[in-house]
């Protein structure tokens, strides 16, 4: 079974500003997907950036981007520029390349300072 | 639809009572999944299907859940005789067949009084 961790439960960070939330993951396959979503109080789940294992090149959408270690099991979310509306919660999740199911992470909150 | 449609969006139901909870995917998606999200935590995995097929239940907490998708789109998760600790937000997602991302609806919240 995987297992997804966020050591983070909550962040702050000064609007304009950086903040990198971290998320490591135990898994025993070589190709698989992660990913970053974003819940508001809305509830509903945002795909903010996706990673094939396959690939080495960081992912990067905009203002987001990921540091992805793969032997390390690591995965960490880098916001720049931080705005009020990136203000969520927002999980690391896990995806086997063979089986659609997806393992996530207890969250980290963000909020962000005016 | 343009997305994943879960109805209600709001359910509070006294304890014993049954309810069932509706996910409408978005048309042509194969894969559908159910997710319990308890408050503040992240959701954790309850059942999936392909098409109309139940290929793994495995995180349904108890037999008091049932979920099923009979023609292969519309799905429906049962609770019956709710308890409190069944109180959460359900999570529905699917997943188109040639793609990796899940696109999930805004949830059913479920409170047990």
């Amino acid at each position: 079974a995987q297992t997804v961790t966020q050591s983070q439960p909550e962040m702050s960070v000064q609007e304009a500003e950086t903040v990198t939330l971290s998320c490591t993951y135990d898994t025993s396959e070589s190709d698989y997907y992660l990913f970053w979503y974003k819940q508001p109080p809305s509830r509903q789940m945002i795909l903010v950036i996706r990673q094939e294992a396959y690939k080495q090149q960081n992912a990067t959408e905009n203002r987001f981007s990921v540091n992805f270690q793969k032997a390390a099991k690591s995965f960490s979310l880098k916001i720049s520029d931080s705005q009020l509306g990136d203000a969520a919660m927002y999980f690391c999740a896990y995806r086997s390349a063979v089986v659609d199911k997806l393992s996530f992470g207890a969250g980290t909150t963000v909020t962000v300072r005016a | 639809g343009a997305g994943v449609s879960q109805s209600p969006r709001y359910k509070v139901a006294k304890r014993g009572q049954d309810v069932a909870l509706r996910c409408d995917p978005i048309s042509g998606h194969v894969s559908l999944f159910w997710y319990q999200q308890a408050l503040g935590q992240g959701p954790e995995f309850l059942t999936y299907f392909q098409n109309e097929a139940q290929l793994d239940k495995s995180g349904l907490p108890s037999d008091r859940f049932f979920a099923e998708r009979p023609e292969g789109s519309v799905s429906t998760l049962k609770i019956q005789r709710t308890q409190q600790e069944d109180s959460a937000v359900y999570l529905c997602a699917s997943i188109s067949t040639s793609g990796t991302e899940a696109f999930f609806g805004q949830g059913t919240r479920l409170t047990v009084v």
